[in-house]
């Protein structure tokens, strides 16, 4: 069974603050992992795609993946009270990218 | 603009009644996926699609059908076998190359 893991939170930083949000997965075949922001009531919008290990920056977003400790985090820098939102971490095992494994979110509190 | 409908966006069920879910998506995507999410809780796959006239059951497939006869529709019927179908209800597409899902709006399904 592929299982992705995530703290539920909350998760409350103060605005401006960097926000750390971690994932951890099962299966160590897995190809690329994905980080989706959802908000109340809406649905999941992808903000961040990893593939490979080390750092990838978007903006104010950082991703990272570690695959041999099957650990993969996201990083919010300068939080702001719009960041507040669940995130969704997903991971994709196979080779064709159309298969995910969602984990339970952690919800994302920015206080100003 | 490309991207996925849903409709309706909310939706009533009456206790042992039918009701069908639709998704259409321009995207040009092959995959289509189903997803229920419950208050609080991560996303679960109900079924997917990765090409026409053929799909395969999720992780909760018991209590749903769906159809794939067009590239662009995958429409999902809850049936009066679930037994527990209020929830929010997402539909997602994908095509190949591992860079995530894209998801529609949303419905949110409760039973009256």
């Amino acid at each position: 069974q592929k299982e992705v893991e995530q703290n539920s939170g909350p998760l409350s930083v103060p605005e401006g603050a960097i926000a750390s949000l971690n994932c951890t997965y099962s299966d160590r075949g897995s190809q690329s992992f994905f980080w989706y922001r959802q908000y109340s009531g809406k649905s999941p919008e992808l903000i961040m795609s990893i593939y490979s290990n080390g750092d990838k920056e978007d903006g104010r977003f950082t991703a990272q993946l570690n695959k041999a400790s099957q650990y993969v985090s996201l990083l919010i820098r300068d939080s702001q009270p719009s960041d507040s939102a669940t995130y969704l971490c997903a991971v994709n095992w196979d080779n064709y990218g159309q298969n995910f494994v969602f984990g339970p979110g952690t919800r994302l509190s920015v206080l100003p | 603009d490309g991207g996925i409908t849903q409709s309706p966006k909310y939706l009533f069920r009456k206790e042992g009644q039918n009701v069908t879910l639709s998704c259409e998506q321009n995207l040009n995507h092959d995959a289509m996926y189903w997803y229920r999410q419950d208050p609080g809780q991560g996303l679960r796959l109900i079924y997917y699609s990765q090409i026409v006239n053929d799909f395969q059951k999720g992780d909760i497939a018991e209590g749903y059908s769906v159809s794939r006869e067009k590239k662009e529709s995958f429409p999902l019927t809850v049936t009066s076998a679930q037994k527990n179908p209020t929830a929010f209800y997402l539909c997602a597409s994908s095509r190949q190359g591992a860079r995530g899902y894209t998801f529609g709006s949303g419905t949110r399904l409760t039973v009256v």
